[in-house]
């Protein structure tokens, strides 16, 4: 399966705790982006690398909230000291931006990681 | 505030006829729209796109209409099949050079057999 990958699938924690997810984004895609969807909600944009560089992060994205791409390829979304309201799922995605300009603007997403924080 | 507004929270059509999803957005910048289709305990699967510069996309039996003036764009599925059951986003990005997608709330679709 050459899609997009995440883990774990399901993660329960109690408040108070770390927790990491990690992101394995087609092979050949450059640009891997983090949402996040809560029940009732579309997906809102958290954050975006171009391979290793993080270039934009959203307001949703709080200073408990760290995402890293080390070597452009995979990428770990970290959230320090969990709250209730952290409870969502957590996708990523990944796409193709060419030098020319975004070769197309779709993007592929992973089955996402629920997170559910007691 | 809501960029990308999808208005039915749900939509029930039978097994052959067509289905009509709709979704209206408010920013100007928006210049490339999309729909994906959501499955349970999945993610989003892309379905179809359209750029700003168009009012048509087609591509087998999915067919996505922009209206820029009154900033509406539609999915059309025809033939529904039971498969097509499943919730269904808009979203909308306004290029520059994040390409960040902006989604609606999505919109549950029954086929019914």
């Amino acid at each position: 399966d050459t899609g997009v990958s995440q883990n774990p699938r399901h993660k329960i924690t109690k408040r108070g705790q770390n927790v990491t997810f990690r992101c394995d984004p087609i092979s050949e895609h450059n640009r891997l982006y983090w949402y996040r969807q809560t029940l009732g909600q579309g997906p809102e944009f958290l954050t975006y690398f171009q391979n290793e560089a993080q270039l934009e992060k959203s307001r949703l994205l709080s200073d408990r909230f760290s995402a890293e791409r080390p070597k452009g390829s995979f990428s770990t979304l970290e959230i320090q000291r969990t709250e209730q309201g952290d409870s969502a799922m957590y996708l990523c995605a990944s796409s193709l931006f060419g030098s020319g300009g975004l070769i197309a603007g779709e993007q592929y997403f992973g089955p996402g990681t629920r997170l559910t924080v007691t | 505030d809501q960029q990308v507004k999808q208005n039915s929270p749900s939509l029930s059509v039978q097994e052959g006829r067509i289905s009509i999803l709709n979704c209206d957005y408010t920013n100007s910048m928006f210049d490339y729209f999309l729909w994906y289709k959501k499955y349970p305990a999945e993610g989003p699967t892309f379905l179809i796109s359209i750029s700003s510069i168009k009012d048509k996309n087609e591509d087998g039996r999915f067919t996505v209409f922009l209206n820029k003036s009154a900033k509406h764009l539609s999915l059309h599925i025809v033939p529904s099949q039971p498969g097509d059951s499943a919730v269904y986003f808009c979203a909308a990005n306004s290029g520059g050079s994040n390409y960040k997608l902006t989604f609606g709330k999505g919109t549950l679709l029954t086929v019914n057999p």
